[in-house]
């Protein structure tokens, strides 16, 4: 199935440190949506954002939505230890009352050793 | 106020069998989509049910087969299980295309 490309797919954090991470597609979407996922669990929303260029944050979580409407990136202020997990970007169109979401593999951080 | 709830948790089928999964969607959304999340993949969509209608289809052969009931809440079937068919499944809630909620989905092992 189709997938966004999201990358890093992997990187380590040191608490304190900033970390960035990007989603790009070949399609432009109308929604761009980043959520983490914590094992076990199902992936929790942290951001939503509904038009090109709007620049929305959560805390110390700064999404973008780009202008070509291609592509978003998801920056983390500060990491701290609880930020390990897997965070997923997600596509959407919706319209017509049909819509589903098309999600990139995925960056997962870990703590440095 | 109790967001999207799946159940089982977890289950274990043979090759060959049938499995339904359920899911009771957020309170407020009237729309509901199936993923199957394969390990170290991101989600893929299965369909999307609106107003008790499959609404939207991935690309999912026919053994994988859905209902919504007139409360919004929503079952999946899976028939003539594979091995490739084990992988978290996960449930989101939606009205509108807004405020995608996902459950915490259902660990399928087929054996």
């Amino acid at each position: 199935g189709q997938q966004l490309n999201q990358s890093p797919q992997s990187m380590f954090i040191q608490e304190g440190e900033d970390v960035s991470m990007n989603c790009t597609s070949s399609s432009i979407f109308n929604t761009w949506l980043w959520y983490k996922q914590d094992p076990g669990e199902g992936p929790v929303l942290l951001i939503a954002l509904y038009k090109a260029g709007e620049l929305t944050s959560n805390g110390r979580l700064t999404a973008q939505f780009g202008i070509t409407r291609k592509d978003s990136f998801l920056n983390i202020s500060a990491s701290i230890p609880s930020d390990v997990g897997i965070y997923f970007c997600a596509g959407l169109n919706y319209g017509g009352s049909q819509g589903n979401l098309i999600f990139g593999k995925g960056t997962k951080l870990s703590v440095k050793p | 106020d109790a967001g999207v709830t799946q159940s089982p948790t977890h289950l274990i089928k043979t090759r060959g069998q049938q499995v339904t999964l359920r899911c009771s969607p957020k309170s407020g959304h009237d729309t509901v989509s199936w993923y199957q999340q394969a390990l170290g993949q991101g989600p893929q969509f299965i369909f999307q049910y609106y107003e008790e209608e499959e609404r939207q289809r991935g690309n999912f052969p026919d053994r994988f087969s859905g209902h919504q009931f007139p409360n919004y809440s929503s079952e999946l079937n899976v028939n003539a299980l594979l091995l490739g068919d084990s992988a978290l499944y996960l449930c989101a809630s939606s009205s509108r295309g807004l405020g995608y909620t996902f459950g915490s989905g259902t660990r399928l092992t087929v054996v």
